[in-house]
Parts: structure tokens; sequence; C-alpha cells
């Protein structure tokens, strides 16, 4: 059973461009999560999405950022007009289920640079 | 709000040292609490858990046990390996939402 796939794990952009995450959770998860992680700390939500909801998004920012789960597909994180401060690692996390007792299992990462 | 208060690393140790990495927590309700490790260029890893109080998470040596009087997930191994050199975090789940709360992670070293 393949574990969270997220490509690309680097992505390089310039100031004003879009960037696309993704992530394709374990098979049989349909809770996907959302966090970014800042240098020098730890991981911030940001979304939770189930198959072609979004959940929670109190942790996404108000603009530029979007997330999306279709029903087919991996989970999308899109940001658009990049700016130097969105340069991060971007981890996506999924889930047979809801509630605390559940593990999260995390994908190895995408580490956005913007240049 | 529910959030997680983390040991400051980094944190340096010989091989076969003591380790003790502290958590605090802060919830309203009762969080199921959670030990991730990291390595270098890596996702972050299941390292134990403990879903309600008095529970003991224990993996690949390490423990953490989930006090209640004290809101405290401590991570302790007795006697760690270079292999251990990581980023461990504290996380806490809530029973209500799903979001995960983490710490900021401590950076383990351990020399040969």
């Amino acid at each position: 059973n393949a574990g969270v796939m997220q490509n690309p794990r680097h992505l390089v952009r310039r100031r004003g461009q879009e960037a696309r995450l993704r992530c394709s959770p374990m098979k049989g998860h349909s809770h996907v999560y959302w966090y970014r992680q800042l240098p020098e700390e730890g991981l911030k939500f940001m979304v939770y999405l189930q198959k072609e909801n979004i959940i929670d998004e109190s942790g996404m920012p108000k603009e530029r950022f979007s997330a999306e789960f279709p029903k087919e597909g991996p989970s999308i994180l899109r940001i658009q007009q990049v700016v130097r401060g969105d340069s991060a690692a971007y981890f996506c996390a999924s889930s047979p289920g809801q509630g605390a007792g559940y593990e999260q299992f995390f994908g190895p990462g995408t580490r956005l640079t913007v240049l | 709000g529910d959030s997680v208060t983390q040991m400051e690393g980094p944190v340096t140790l010989s091989e076969e040292a003591f380790l003790t990495i502290n958590c605090t927590y802060t919830a309203t309700g009762y969080p199921s609490l959670f030990w991730y490790v990291q390595y270098p260029g890596e996702g972050l890893q299941l390292l134990l858990k403990a879903t309600k109080a008095d529970d003991k998470g224990s993996n690949k040596g390490f423990e953490a046990t989930y006090r209640k009087e004290t809101t405290s997930f401590h991570l302790e191994k007795g006697s760690v390996q270079v292999s251990d050199s990581a980023v461990y975090f504290c996380a806490l789940s809530d029973r209500v939402v799903s979001q995960f709360y983490f710490g900021t992670g401590t950076s383990l070293t351990v020399i040969p």
C-alpha cells in the first residue's frame, strides 16, 4: 500500500507566478489535510478536505490560496501570485476517518522556493 | 484555543545517553496526543500516540505517558542511537475538530 504521495518534491517559482502542489492520499483514505512548515517552525494547519468538500479552511490565508479535492484525482493546493513569504515546505496528510483517534499519515512534502 | 508547547532545541547527546523532550498542551476537550519524527528531507512519521489519560505510547524504545493532571506528554528514551537524530514534533488532535496542532519541533543530534 503506497503511502501519501506528493509532487513535485521541489518547486521553484518567481514572484507573481502560480504554484500547484499535488497530493494523492493513501488508498482508502478520503480525508486530506494540508500543512505549511516555515523554516525553523512547526507545522501549521491550513485546510481539511474530504472528497469534493472543504471541511475546514480556517488556516488558509484569505487571498491567493485555494484547495480542492475532486472526486477523481489528487488534492491540489494552489497558490496564485506567489510572494517570497510563501517559501516553505507544504505537507499533505491523509487519514481513514475523522476524529482524534485517527492517525494522520504524512507525505514527503513539497518544498516551494519563491525567487 | 488548543496548543502545544514543546521544549526548544537543538539537543545534542552522546550515544547511549538518556533522552527527555518535554511537551505540554492546552486543550478544551479530551485530545489524543502524538509524537511524530521527521528525518532530513522527509515527511513526518508517527512515532507513538496515546488517546486517553494515563495511556502510555511506546515504539522503538521511545515512550510517552499522557498525564492529564500536568497536561504533559514528555518523550523519553533510555539509550539513544545515532540513527535517532531527527526532529521530533509533539502534536494533539482535538476530538471535535480534526486538525492537528503541532509543537515547533525539537532537533536531536546524537553523536557517537
